[in-house]
């Protein structure tokens, strides 16, 4: 059964920096492209970031680019988003996601992230 | 970026009802679209991809459609578990946009 775990969530003042992790089980970690996915508040879903399967390429969205930084340990079958220069508007569910593709086809349950003084 | 407008915000149903839900993007992303479900609470889940491909263990009575810029979802015969928020997506080019969703309740 493929899960994905994120961890790593809470409260940040603005100008800080947080680390999610996502833990994946159940399937070849290093077969699949991988991608954070967030939903502020009430909101609908923005992707922020994708890495390719090996860690050789990455992708972001324009607010994040600079700030964020996704990267990989295929050894221990776990992604991670470092965030730094964090702002209010960044506060949201972040989910890991496995590409399918260039879909989304298994989503973690989600780590809140809440940007705050 | 690629804006996607979906319609309608919210829904409501029947029980056994035919719905729809469309997406329109703002240029052609050549089939390039899925389709989500999130329940409250809950992670989106894969229902549809490349406009009309269902994913594994999704039920029949859900169906994608469209090309070009035009794209919807139906459910034919609304169920009670199919209550929840649908999003679409484009994957045609960088940054992936998502539609602003669609609440769908019964009546």
């Amino acid at each position: 059964e493929v899960q994905l775990v994120e961890s790593g969530g809470g409260l940040v003042q603005p100008g800080r920096s947080l680390k999610l992790s996502c833990a994946a089980s159940g399937f070849t970690f290093s077969d699949y492209n991988m991608a954070w996915v967030r939903q502020a508040p009430k909101k609908g879903l923005e992707w922020v970031a994708t890495i390719s399967y090996d860690g050789s390429s990455t992708y972001y969205r324009d607010s994040v680019k600079g700030r964020f930084t996704i990267s990989r340990d295929n050894a221990k079958s776990t992604l991670y988003l470092q965030m730094d220069s964090l702002r209010s508007e960044d506060t949201a569910t972040y989910y890991c996601a496995r590409h399918l593709t260039v879909y989304f086809d298994y989503w973690g349950q989600g780590v809140m992230v809440t940007v705050s003084s | 970026d690629i804006q996607m407008t979906q319609s309608p915000a919210s829904l409501s149903a029947s029980l056994g009802e035919t719905i729809s839900i469309e997406c329109l993007a703002s240029e052609g992303i050549s089939s390039y679209l899925a389709w989500y479900q999130q329940k409250p609470g809950k992670s989106p889940q894969l229902l549809i991809y490349g406009a009309n491909s269902l994913q594994a263990g999704v039920p029949s009575r859900f169906s994608g459609s469209g090309s070009g810029t035009q794209y919807s979802l139906k459910i034919s015969s609304m169920q009670p578990e199919d209550e929840g928020d649908y999003f679409c997506q484009q994957s045609y080019k960088f940054p992936f946009t998502f539609g602003s969703g669609t609440k769908l309740e019964i009546k």
